[in-house]
């Protein structure tokens, strides 16, 4: 079946870091590729998302690129901020329509 | 425009005693869904409607949760009787169509079964 895996967490990074969240998964045919953000008290937002292989999602100075020869959708954003302190979460959608969630990775940001 | 409504926002209640949330989603929207979120786990689909019908229960544990929609527009999942294993959080989200359209979360209710 299906599955998201993603690096756990928390990664704990100082303001301006480089942050980078592994993203692997397993799926039959073509899936769709998210990232969703869950800041602390909040529900999920969608932060990005590809439907293809070689698609670039990008928002708010997040970026996942869909690499099928890895099966990867890995999250970078050059230069996080205190405000980008939250858990982030690797989904996938496959051909049925359900999305499947990793586990999620929470990301600390210091002053 | 307004995001998905949920209440309660926190619930604690002892084992075997019976629970239930509410969910709004946003005007228009055709599908909604439940999901269950363990701690230090991903989101699990527990049951998806489109309009009033079921889509997808196939995980639900049928024998203590139940969800309905009857009027296609707001929904309760209950659970009777609560185990303690059932503390996690549930999150409804909604969307425009059907599931290829982008889910809309809201801010889910936390339940502890103490």
């Amino acid at each position: 079946g299906n599955s998201v895996t993603q690096m756990e967490g928390p990664v704990t990074l100082s303001e301006e870091a480089f942050l980078t969240i592994n993203c692997t998964y397993t799926a039959t045919g073509y899936p769709s590729l998210f990232w969703y953000v869950q800041y602390p008290g909040e529900g999920l937002q969608l932060l990005l998302k590809a439907t293809k292989a070689d698609d670039k999602g990008s928002n708010k100075g997040f970026e996942a690129t869909y690499r099928k020869e890895t099966t990867s959708f890995h999250l970078e954003k050059g230069s996080v901020q205190v405000s980008d302190s939250a858990v982030y979460f690797c989904a996938l959608k496959g051909s049925w329509g359900k999305l499947q969630f990793g586990a999620g990775t929470q990301v600390v940001v210091t002053p | 425009e307004a995001g998905v409504a949920q209440s309660p926002r926190y619930k604690i209640i002892e084992k075997r005693q019976s629970v239930a949330f509410w969910c709004n989603p946003i005007s228009g929207h055709a599908t909604l869904y439940w999901y269950q979120q363990i701690l230090g786990q991903g989101p699990k689909l527990l049951i998806q409607f489109q309009n009033n019908g079921v889509v997808d229960d196939s995980q639900l544990p049928k024998d203590r949760f139940s969800a309905e929609r009857l009027k296609g527009v707001d929904s309760t999942l209950k659970i009777q009787p609560a185990k303690l294993e059932d503390s996690a959080v549930y999150l409804c989200a909604s969307s425009e169509r059907g599931s290829t359209d982008t889910q809309y979360f809201g801010p889910g209710t936390r339940l502890t079964v103490l």
